[in-house]
């Protein structure tokens, strides 16, 4: 089946510690998305692609970087991840037309612990 | 600023109705989606509405009013499994999606 998919599904890492969170897509679509979503809030854009261009939220922190080698692949990396970035980070995926953006297909999350 | 409200919380009953409200101010309109997201899980996509008036999908159904700013999502014939999330999102001019914080359903049996 066609689908967006994150590993690992839960990863611990320390205070300051570097962490790369992945997702794959097998959809084939042009665009992808990095969400940070915290309990009970809604998701918050941290990044999409649009194909290789790149796009970068205002108040995404610097601390936040990403790369999208090919149209399949998307890394999100944390370079020095505080207690404030313990959330859960949402992949999403969507096909890019002429008419606009249809819906977003988001993989199962990766939840990021900080100790 | 955009904005996007819906209630925080809501409450009902094994085999009722349900409606979950929804209004927003964004800079332009280009679609309104619904989207479940259970405890824990990635959302998932339930509706999209970008034109006036209802879209009915089984035991969901969702309505647009563009010049009220306002939608809705109906749920019928309520199931426990129904028990989630469900967030309201508006494309805006710049087809970026604006989220609502969700309102979290509880099933009464």
């Amino acid at each position: 089946d066609a689908m967006v998919i994150q590993n690992p599904r839960y990863q611990v890492t320390q205070f300051g510690k570097p962490v790369t969170l992945s997702c794959s897509q097998t959809l084939n679509h042009n665009v992808m998305y990095w969400y940070q979503q915290k309990s009970s809030q809604a998701p918050k854009l941290l990044f999409h692609y649009y194909d290789k261009d790149f796009n970068n939220e205002a108040d995404t922190p610097d601390n936040f970087q990403s790369r999208r080698p090919n149209t399949s692949f998307c890394f999100l990396d944390i370079r020095s991840p505080g207690l404030g970035d313990a959330a859960m980070y949402l992949c999403a995926t969507s096909s890019r037309k002429l008419a606009g953006e249809f819906e977003q297909y988001f993989g199962p999350g990766t939840r990021l612990t900080v100790t | 600023g955009q904005n996007i409200d819906q209630p925080t919380e809501m409450t009902a009953t094994e085999g009722a109705i349900v409606q979950i409200n929804c209004t927003y101010q964004t800079s332009g309109f280009n679609g309104l989606f619904w989207y479940q997201q259970h405890a824990g899980e990635a959302p998932t996509f339930l509706s999209y509405n970008v034109l006036d008036g209802l879209e009915e999908k089984g035991r969901f159904s969702s309505f647009l009013s563009r010049s009220k700013g306002y939608s809705y999502l109906l749920l019928k014939e309520l199931q426990m499994k129904d028990s989630a999330s469900y967030l309201c999102a508006v494309k805006d001019s710049n087809y970026q999606l604006i989220w609502g914080a969700g309102t979290k359903l509880i099933i009464k049996p």
